[in-house]
């Protein structure tokens, strides 16, 4: 079965710093590239940043509003993806959720992204107060 | 800064057709932007409906189409159900990896 595990999320003082993790399986994890997403209580949806895979030079990307103080990362041998969030705001406070974006591999083993993220974790929670 | 616009709610009638939109602060919506859409019930992860604008994933109901119209991304629910009350979100490609969603459409289906 295709699964993404998130974990870590917790309670941080602002000004904190707290690591989340994203366990995968059930698929080639090294070939993927993978998404934070957020979501405050009662809001909507925000694309935080993503991976992408060796290929690609584990290339990052990121929302504004995190550039600076988040920062993405992977551990292919471990098939885990990692969100280090940093001098946290009070408005950080979300659940967390990593998401794989979608791709495939072709007929030479070559791996094609496709524009969509597929598969979601069930997401992590933090929470970030004095 | 670029802005995706969606309706904040949404009614339609059981047996119904309803039409969300996702639209840009500036500009249009094409398919170069290869609007998104995802489906979330409350407690829920979101689930993914429409990607490439038009592209149902996999096990979604045929119900559940995408298109472009006008200047906007479009979702539209032919024949609504019950169970299809939930948030409706859009997201954007912007280039250089980078995503924005929508601020999503809360859909009631009564």
């Amino acid at each position: 079965e295709v699964q993404l595990v998130d974990s870590g999320g917790g309670l941080v003082q602002p000004g904190g710093s707290l690591k989340l993790s994203c366990a995968a399986s059930g698929f080639t994890f090294s070939g993927s590239a993978f998404h934070w997403v957020r979501q405050a209580s009662g809001k909507g949806l925000e694309w935080i940043g993503r991976i992408r895979n060796k290929a690609n030079n584990y290339a990052t990307a990121y929302a504004a509003s995190v550039q600076g103080r988040f920062t993405i990362s992977r551990d292919d041998s471990r098939n885990m993806a990692y969100l280090q969030m940093s001098s946290l705001k009070t408005e950080d406070t979300a659940v967390y959720y990593c998401t794989r974006h979608s791709g495939y591999y072709d007929s030479t083993g070559s791996f094609h992204y496709n524009y969509y993220m597929d598969v979601w974790g069930k997401g992590t929670t933090v929470t970030v107060s004095s | 800064q670029t802005v995706v616009t969606q309706e904040p709610s949404f009614s339609v009638s059981p047996g119904g057709t309803v039409t969300l939109t996702c639209g840009l602060s500036s500009g249009s919506v094409t398919s170069s932007y290869y609007p998104t859409w995802y489906q979330q019930t409350p407690g829920q992860a979101p689930r993914t409906l429409i990607f490439s604008t038009n592209t149902r994933s996999s096990g979604v109901p045929d119900r559940f189409s995408g298109s472009i119209l006008g200047n906007k991304a479009a979702l539209t629910i032919t024949g609504a159900q019950a169970d299809d009350e939930s948030d409706y979100y859009c997201a954007l490609y912007m280039g250089s990896g980078i995503w924005v969603f929508g601020g999503g459409t809360k859909l009631t289906v009564l």
